[in-house]
């Protein structure tokens, strides 16, 4: 079974602050995806990143950067110099790579508040 | 005009009516997805259709009934629902299921509020 945890359900930040938002992840498989979603107000989930199991190196999208860390099963997500933009509710997901499951368990999200 | 379509994008309807939701994708995608949101909880994959043939039916209640006419259109039908049901009902698409599963590149409509009283 495979389970995503989002602990941190609201955040708030200042605009310009740096802000974190947590994942920690559970499965059996060896082999799996992790990814990112934005869900502005309009509703639809807009695809950030993707990373497989067997990739930690950390990645750099602009302002937008993740720490995957394998040992603690956990795919952070850090977004520097906040902006208004940014608010949002993000979604952490996983998919297992077995064959024939591409389902996204994603976890409960965290509402993320940018204060101008 | 936007990848996934949604009509309507808000709907109230009593425990006895029938209604349906509606998505369209423009992107030529060959996979169609229904996903249930709601709050506070984990999105919840409902119905996977590829190739207009349903491969994914995640233990839904009968009360919701999806139909695929073709890969560019996907339909959700409503009766005898309950005020459980209320949520936020995603569509998305992806250009097949094994690239979804691969990329996670999900391309999703901006949802259909449902309120059941």
């Amino acid at each position: 079974a495979q389970k995503v945890t989002q602990a941190q359900t609201e955040i708030s930040v200042v605009e310009k602050e740096d802000v974190t938002l947590d994942c920690v992840y559970e499965t059996r498989d060896t082999t799996y995806y992790l990814f990112w979603y934005k869900q502005p107000p309009s509703g639809e989930l807009v695809f950030l990143i993707r990373r497989n199991s067997f990739d930690e190196q950390n990645e750099i999208s602009g302002r937008y950067s993740w720490n995957f860390q394998k040992s603690t099963s956990s795919f952070n997500f850090t977004i520097t110099a906040s902006q208004v933009v940014d608010s949002a509710v993000y979604f952490c997901a996983l998919s297992e790579a077995n064959f024939g499951n591409e389902k996204l368990t994603f976890g409960t999200g965290t509402r993320l508040t940018i204060i101008p | 005009e936007t990848g996934v379509t949604q009509t309507p994008r808000h709907l109230v309807m009593g425990m006895t009516n029938k209604k349906s939701l509606k998505c369209e994708q423009h992107l030529g995608h060959n996979a169609m997805y229904w996903y249930k949101q709601s709050a506070k909880k984990p999105l919840e994959l409902m119905f996977v259709y590829s190739l207009e043939e349903r491969v994914e039916n995640n233990s839904v209640p009968s009360r919701f009934s999806p139909e695929c006419p073709n890969s560019s259109h996907l339909f959700l039908h409503l009766h005898t629902l309950q005020p459980e049901d209320s949520a936020l009902y995603l569509c998305a698409s992806s250009q097949t299921r094994a690239v979804a599963r691969l990329t996670g590149e999900l391309f999703f409509g901006e949802g259909s509020r449902l309120t059941v009283l």
